[in-house]
Formats: C-alpha cells, structure tokens, sequence
C-alpha cells in the first residue's frame, strides 16, 4: 500500500537545529520533495531527493535513504518564521502522481 | 513571472449541487495537479493532466472530474456535493511530472 508517515507536531527554539523525519511505503519512487506550508498559506517547495545522500540549500538540508524509505528534513538557525508546516511528499513511478504525508507542524518558539 | 492561480478562492455550495473550480498554471508549464485538503486527511491526490490528458486519479468517487484545455488550464468539477467535500482545493503546476510543483492559493469550498 501507500503510506508516508511523518510526527503530527513537533516544538523547537529559536536559533535551535530540528530535524523532521518521514517514512515511506509506496508504489514506486521517482523522487521525494519537501514543502513548507504556513498556515492560510498554499505549500512552497524546499526540497528534492531522487538519490542517496544529503541535500543542503542554505539552512535547510534534506536527506534520503531509499532502501530505508526514510528521509528528514534538517532546518539549522530556527527562525520564528519557521514555524509551518513540513509537508513529505514522494512522486511514485512514472512520475505522475504525487503522496503527500499528512504533514509535520512545526513550532518554534522563543 | 506570473505564479498559479485559481478561481475562486471561496465557495459556499449546499449538498446536492455541483461546482467547478478554475486554475491557470505557470506559463509554460504543461502538468496540473488537483489535491483536497483537509486537516485531518492532509492533501489527497485527485488527478494530475498533461497536455490534455489525464495521467492518473486519485482514490476519489467518479462525482470528481477534471480537463485540461490546449493552454493547459485546467478545470475540475464536483457533481451531487456532498458536506465532506468541504475542503482546501489545490491546483499545482509543473513544467512536466518531475520536477517540483507550485502551488496555487487554492479554492475554499464549504458545503452546507
């Protein structure tokens, strides 16, 4: 079947480093992403993994595992507006059908 | 450039009714995604076109349809709503099925 699991809420601190992790069983993989959604707000792109290894773009890195099925999403120097949430999603086989996970709020504070 | 937009961005349907909602993608960009989003269900697949043709569907009920047109804007509709159709709908576009997507400010619907 297709499932992607990732923890529901997470809380952190400013200036703070968090990592948020996901887990994937679906049909096929053709690469994972990962989104950013602020409340109110349509989700904007972070990330794209298609092989083995780590990611970085400024304070965000992304890294993936396809034999685990796991992938995390690493945010350094917690800003308050980092606070959204981190939407998984991988693209199945063929490429023409995106899962998304249920999605990870995240909270910073203070 | 311009991003992706739909049309509307709130609807207020009661059960029974249909409803059609509008999205316009990035210009250049042949591939349009449809997604529902709920806050208990995240977003949920519905379909994804290129070039006209539908390439995949979700898990949703046949009362869910879409087209694209030769511009590449896109249109789904909702035939015999239902109250748990209300939901965020997102249309996002990309330049073709693999690369990301940009997501368009979506259309609230509310069915009473």
């Amino acid at each position: 079947g297709q499932n992607i699991d990732q923890p529901t809420e997470m809380t952190a601190t400013e200036g703070a480093i968090v990592q948020i992790n996901c887990t994937y069983q679906t049909s096929g993989f053709n690469g994972l992403f990962w989104y950013q959604q602020h409340a109110g707000e349509a989700p904007t792109f972070l990330s794209y993994n298609v092989l083995d290894g780590l990611e970085e773009k400024g304070r965000f890195s992304s890294f993936l595992s396809r034999s685990k099925g796991y992938s995390y999403l690493l945010l350094k120097e917690l800003q308050m507006k980092d606070s959204a949430s981190y939407l998984c999603a991988v693209r199945e086989t063929g490429g023409f059908k995106t899962i998304f996970g249920a999605g990870t709020r995240l909270f910073v504070k203070a | 450039k311009a991003g992706v937009t739909q049309t509307p961005r709130y609807l207020i349907k009661t059960r029974g009714q249909q409803v059609t909602l509008s999205c316009s993608p990035i210009s250049g960009h042949r591939s349009v995604s449809w997604y529902q989003q709920t806050p208990g269900q995240g977003l949920q697949f519905l379909f994804e076109y290129f070039s006209e043709t539908q390439r995949n569907k979700g898990n949703f009920p046949g009362r869910f349809s879409g087209r694209q047109f030769s511009n590449s804007r896109s249109e789904m509709n909702v035939s015999t709503l239902e109250l748990g159709d209300s939901a965020l709908y997102l249309c996002a576009s990309s330049f073709d099925a693999t690369n990301e997507q940009f997501f368009g400010p979506g259309t609230r619907l509310t069915v009473l």
